[in-house]
């Protein structure tokens, strides 16, 4: 079965500290990777995507991560937070098999809280 | 902003009734998702609707039900409502449907309480 698990539900950082949060996935054949990110009230956003080719993607504000197909991981990082980074972060994934549509199956999500 | 639109924003119901919460998808997107957020499930995908049909179904309950319209919009009817049912409930849309390399971009959600 199709699954995403993200390790840290709830991260504290200070600003200006390194962020890394874990995402595993478990799929059978082709996979696309996302993370989206969910401030306060709002609605999901794409942060990054990877679909092929290069394995380390570069997101908006700062974010990046990288699939690491022998580990069936693809990390969140970003070097030095901001306290506008606080926020819910979601991995998901998506098969490329006709049977499973598009859907996206989500992480449980991570919690993560910048203290300026 | 997404482009993705979402009526009501909030809902408040009481167990036993009947829903309806709406989406419009992105212009010239055909493909419309459903996901229901609740803090006991997490983000679980619903239903997928490609140009008017069904195309994929995942953990929807029987009493739920979706359809896409000829203006691609499209309607999430929820019944018997029980209080489980409260959650926020997300629509999301994308250019095509399956085996094709494209993000969904989801809409500002419904909030539904069922008291």
């Amino acid at each position: 079965a199709q699954s995403v698990s993200q390790h840290n539900h709830h991260v504290i950082l200070s600003e200006a500290a390194s962020l890394e949060l874990g995402c595993n996935y478990s799929y059978g054949g082709t996979v696309n990777l996302f993370w989206y990110v969910q401030y306060p009230g709002q609605h999901l956003q794409l942060l990054l995507k990877y679909f092929s080719g290069d394995p380390l993607v570069k997101g908006i504000k700062g974010f990046e991560a990288e699939f690491i197909k022998s580990k069936f991981s693809f990390n969140l990082r970003k070097p030095s937070v901001q306290w506008s980074d606080t926020a819910e972060y979601f991995c998901a994934g998506r098969a490329q098999k006709k049977s499973s549509g598009d859907k996206l199956t989500f992480g449980t999500g991570t919690r993560l809280a910048v203290r300026p | 902003d997404s482009g993705v639109t979402q009526t009501p924003k909030h809902l408040i119901t009481a167990t036993g009734q009947r829903v309806t919460l709406r989406c419009s998808p992105r212009s010239g997107d055909l493909s419309v998702y459903w996901y229901q957020q609740s803090l006991d499930q997490g983000l679980q995908f619903l239903i997928q609707y490609y140009n008017g049909e069904e195309r994929a179904k995942g953990n929807i309950l029987e009493r739920f039900s979706a359809q896409q319209f000829p203006d691609l919009h499209s309607e999430l009817n929820l019944s018997s409502l029980e209080l489980g049912d409260s959650a926020l409930y997300f629509c999301a849309s994308s250019p095509l449907g399956g085996n094709a390399d494209y993000e969904q971009y989801f809409g500002p959600g419904t909030r539904l309480t069922v008291t």
